[in-house]
């Protein structure tokens, strides 16, 4: 059985104070490892699509990278409005496309 | 563009009372659909998807049902509501293009509470 492991569960950051978050999973075998954003009340927004360990891809202040049993999303300089819950999810070769999300981690911007 | 409804938006219903969650994807054919539940603070849980119309496939054990009618329109549904079915319920749609993976996109989402 996929499970995906997401930690820290909260993180507060003062504005452009730099940090990671950890996504650690076990699969079979990856198809993909999926980021998305969740804003309070809303429904998640795709981030990135790592597919193999060594990839990494970056958008604004986000970069995501991939090893072979984990995933880290860095943030760099944050702002107040990457405050939101990030969410880490895994598709296995063997369901029929299925995610298995982690539990999330809340982040907080402070300004 | 692709686009993907959810009505209601919010929902506040009594135990035992039916529910009917509606979700509609525009600008693509032929789509896989999802619904996911969302308890407070905890991640989404898997509970149908449908690779085609009536095509429905079961993940958690339960007392609701899915219903694909139209390519583009899948359904969620109960006959007598629990408590425990309150949650925030995601409909969530891709296209698989032979690709190793196909990126799953969300709409916004039915907040349920049952009473």
């Amino acid at each position: 059985e996929d499970q995906v492991t997401q930690s820290p569960e909260a993180l507060r950051l003062q504005e452009g104070e730099s940090s990671s978050l950890n996504c650690s999973y076990t699969v079979s075998g990856l198809r993909g490892l999926f980021w998305y954003r969740q804003d309070p009340g809303k429904g998640p927004e795709f981030l990135f699509t790592l597919y193999s360990a060594g990839e990494e891809k970056e958008k604004e202040r986000l970069k995501a990278t991939l090893t072979k049993k984990e995933s880290f999303l860095h943030i760099t300089a944050p702002k107040p409005e990457d405050s939101a819950t990030y969410l880490c999810a895994v598709q296995d070769p063997g369901s029929a496309r299925q995610l298995t999300f982690g539990s999330g981690t809340q982040l907080t911007v402070l300004p | 563009s692709q686009t993907i409804h959810q009505w209601p938006a919010t929902l506040v219903q009594p135990v035992g009372s039916p529910l009917s969650l509606e979700c509609t994807v525009e600008g693509t054919s032929n789509p896989n659909l999802y619904w996911y539940r969302q308890a407070a603070g905890r991640g989404l849980q898997l509970l149908f998807y449908s690779v085609g119309i009536g095509q429905i496939s079961s993940e958690v054990p339960q007392n609701l049902s899915a219903s694909r009618p139209q390519d583009r329109q899948f359904i969620l549904s109960s006959k007598k509501l629990l408590l425990s079915d309150s949650g925030f319920y995601l409909c969530a749609w891709s296209v698989y293009r032979g690709e190793s993976t196909d990126t799953q996109y969300f709409g916004p989402g039915t907040r349920l509470t049952v009473l």
